[in-house]
């Protein structure tokens, strides 16, 4: 089946210890997002990368980076955790066309925990 | 700036029906979504609105008028696994997905 995969499913990092965060799809789609959700927020989208071409949201912090090295792939760095970082991290794609962003599908996601 | 309105929390009983609502002020607007999530788990799909009027899919259904800046979701004979949040999210002008905080739906028997 066609899907988006994120690995792990949970993560514990310590304080100050760069993470990685995985996601890949089978889907094909051109357009991959990762999103940070807090408990009972909104989604709040970190970056989204439309093909090759990488969109970082004017408001994430530096110590938020991303790759995608391939089509199928994409991963999201910490570079240096804080506190505040834990929470549950969302990987989406979708078929991006020139009516619009499409509707996204959402891989099962992250939960990052910062000791 | 951009804003979108649910309400926090609504109840409702098992077997009726109850409509979550949703406006919103964006710059431009290209299409809404809603989306339920479970506690713990990634959104998944429920309908997409681009033009007025009501979509209807099985149980649910979504309406939208965008003269008002505004959508529902309704779901009949709510059952117990309704119970979670549902999130409006709209694409404004610049294709970007603005999203709302979701209503977290109770449903008691």
């Amino acid at each position: 089946d066609a899907m988006v995969i994120q690995n792990p499913r949970y993560q514990v990092t310590q304080f100050g210890k760069p993470v990685t965060l995985s996601c890949s799809q089978t889907l094909n789609h051109n357009v991959m997002y990762w999103y940070q959700q807090k408990s009972s927020q909104a989604p709040k989208l970190l970056f989204h990368y439309y093909d090759k071409d990488f969109n970082n949201e004017a408001d994430t912090p530096d110590n938020f980076q991303s790759r995608r090295p391939n089509t199928s792939f994409c991963f999201l760095d910490i570079r240096s955790p804080g506190l505040g970082d834990a929470a549950m991290y969302l990987c989406a794609t979708s078929r991006r066309t020139g009516t619009g962003p499409g509707e996204q599908y959402f891989g099962p996601g992250t939960r990052l925990t910062v000791t | 700036g951009q804003n979108i309105d649910q309400p926090t929390e609504m109840t409702a009983t098992e077997g009726a029906i109850v409509q979550i609502n949703c406006t919103y002020q964006t710059s431009g607007f290209n299409g809404l979504f809603w989306y339920q999530q479970h506690a713990g788990e990634a959104p998944t799909f429920l309908s997409y609105n681009v033009l007025d009027g009501l979509e209807e899919k099985g149980r649910f259904s979504s309406f939208l008028s965008r003269s008002k800046g505004y959508s529902y979701l309704l779901l009949k004979e709510l059952q117990m696994k309704d119970s979670a949040s549902y999130l409006c999210a709209v694409i404004d002008s610049n294709y970007q997905l603005i999203w709302g905080a979701g209503t977290k739906l109770i449903i008691k028997p």
